[in-house]
């Protein structure tokens, strides 16, 4: 079965200095991987994907992610930080080699950009 | 366009009580999901379906829980003898086909008192 680690709790930054989120994943097959940002009070909004191609990916607000299969990574980035950055975010993962549709989503971390 | 709706977005309940939790999703959309989310933690998968069956319900918790989508669109979660337990934020996301990324709506919070 597939799973989703995100170590960090918590990731404090600066405003204007690049972010890190991180993500590591275990799967069977081939991953699609996929984060999300969570804002108070409102459901998940898709920033971006990995299918297959290019292990740059780069997605909605500034943000990218780069895959690398040898470490199982997804760590999410920017190259400089937003107040209005703040929240929570997700990594999901669904194995393409397995017929289940379901996604796996991670602990979430929260994002605190500091002014 | 519209995106995925939830209603109703709060549910207060007691505990035994049957509840229903309506999702929309975006027009065109074939595949719709069912998440529970608790606090502090990841969406868990419930079920999902690919037009009007259901794929996988391996996300379950316990036949108190049902889902159905008759028409293959507007989808309904159904919770029997609620308990305490149940309280979470319900949350319902879309997408065009089984391999696109999902779209996800505001969720229902469900309080069990």
């Amino acid at each position: 079965a597939q799973s989703v680690a995100q170590p960090e709790d918590q990731v404090n930054v600066a405003e204007g200095n690049p972010l890190t989120v991180k993500c590591t994943y275990s799967v069977s097959g081939n991953p699609y991987l996929f984060w999300y940002v969570q804002y108070p009070n409102r459901g998940l909004q898709f920033l971006l994907k990995y299918i297959t191609g290019d292990n740059l990916v780069k997605g909605s607000y500034g943000f990218e992610a780069e895959f690398n299969k040898s470490q199982t990574s997804f760590h999410l980035k920017k190259p400089s930080a937003l107040v209005s950055d703040s929240a929570l975010y997700f990594c999901a993962v669904r194995d393409n080699g397995n017929y289940g549709q379901n996604f796996v989503f991670g602990p979430g971390t929260r994002l605190s950009v500091l002014p | 366009g519209a995106g995925v709706s939830q209603t109703p977005s709060n549910k207060v309940t007691e505990k035994g009580k049957y509840v229903e939790l309506r999702c929309d999703p975006i027009s065109g959309h074939t595949a719709l999901y069912w998440y529970r989310q608790s606090l502090g933690q990841g969406p868990e998968f419930l079920i999902y379906f690919q037009g009007t069956g259901a794929a996988d319900d391996s996300g379950l918790p316990n036949d108190r829980f049902f889902a159905v989508r008759p028409e293959g669109s507007v989808s309904t979660l159904k919770i029997q003898r609620t308990e305490r337990g149940d309280s979470a934020v319900y949350l319902c996301a879309s997408s065009f086909g089984e391999k696109e990324t999902q779209y996800f709506g505001p969720g229902t919070r469900l309080l069990v008192l």
